[in-house]
């Protein structure tokens, strides 16, 4: 099975601040990765799919990149609304989910 | 738009059988998937299962053999049913729709407490 761990899992940061969210695959998984916003006592939210494509809706202060076995989210200016835990997941064997990054504000 | 509503039991008995239904509205379950997941403190998100449109099924490994996913496509639910449960199957159980890959559709997720 494919193991996914997400860094740091608490992040704390300041409204304004470029936020960078990162996903590491025990294997390859070619791009196949998307990230998840979960607000509490919400389901999880598609925000990226396919490493970098942006799921419509989604504002464009999100975006990701990566590829083989490191991947990442970025934020260009975090907002209060975006305090949320972020989970990635990867399709390239069925589904596997990281644990999840805590975002909070500064 | 596309809907999709879990519902069972909030409270069920260790070693009994769970049930839970997915009731989905806005597409048919002959052209999508739908997948079962569960959220946990201790596990954290982990896919179940998912039956695809043609109605065949596959199981996450770890619950195969405590698992089974069937539906009924006239009334557009989906169910599941999972056997010999124990005190770490206390989740929130959400079901999906298969998007080729991301879930890009979620139900509101049912708290379900195991009791010993």
């Amino acid at each position: 099975d494919i193991q996914m761990t997400q860094s740091p899992s608490l992040l704390s940061a300041s409204v304004g601040d470029r936020v960078t969210l990162s996903c590491k695959a025990s294997q390859n998984i070619y791009k196949y990765l998307n990230w998840y916003q979960q607000k509490l006592g919400e389901a999880p939210k598609l925000l990226i799919y396919y490493t970098n494509s942006l799921q419509t809706g989604i504002p464009s202060r999100f975006s990701g990149s990566g590829s083989g076995t490191d991947y990442t989210l970025t934020i260009s200016s975090l907002q209060p609304e975006d305090v949320a835990t972020y989970f990635c997941q990867q399709y390239n064997s069925w589904w596997t989910f990281g644990g999840g990054t805590k975002l909070e504000l500064k | 738009q596309v809907q999709l509503k879990e519902s069972g039991p909030v409270l069920v008995q260790a070693s009994e059988t769970l049930s839970l239904t997915c009731t989905v509205s806005g597409f048919s379950l002959t052209n999508y998937g739908v997948i079962w997941v569960r959220q946990s403190p201790g596990k954290g998100l982990e896919w179940m299962g998912i039956i695809w449109g043609d109605g065949n099924t596959d199981y996450n490994s770890a619950l195969k053999s405590r698992l089974s996913i069937n539906r009924d496509t006239s009334k557009s639910q989906v169910f599941l049913k999972m056997n010999s449960l124990q005190t770490d199957d206390t989740a929130i159980y959400y079901c999906t729709r298969d998007q080729g890959g991301p879930f890009a559709y979620w139900g509101q997720g049912t708290l379900v407490t195991v009791s010993s």
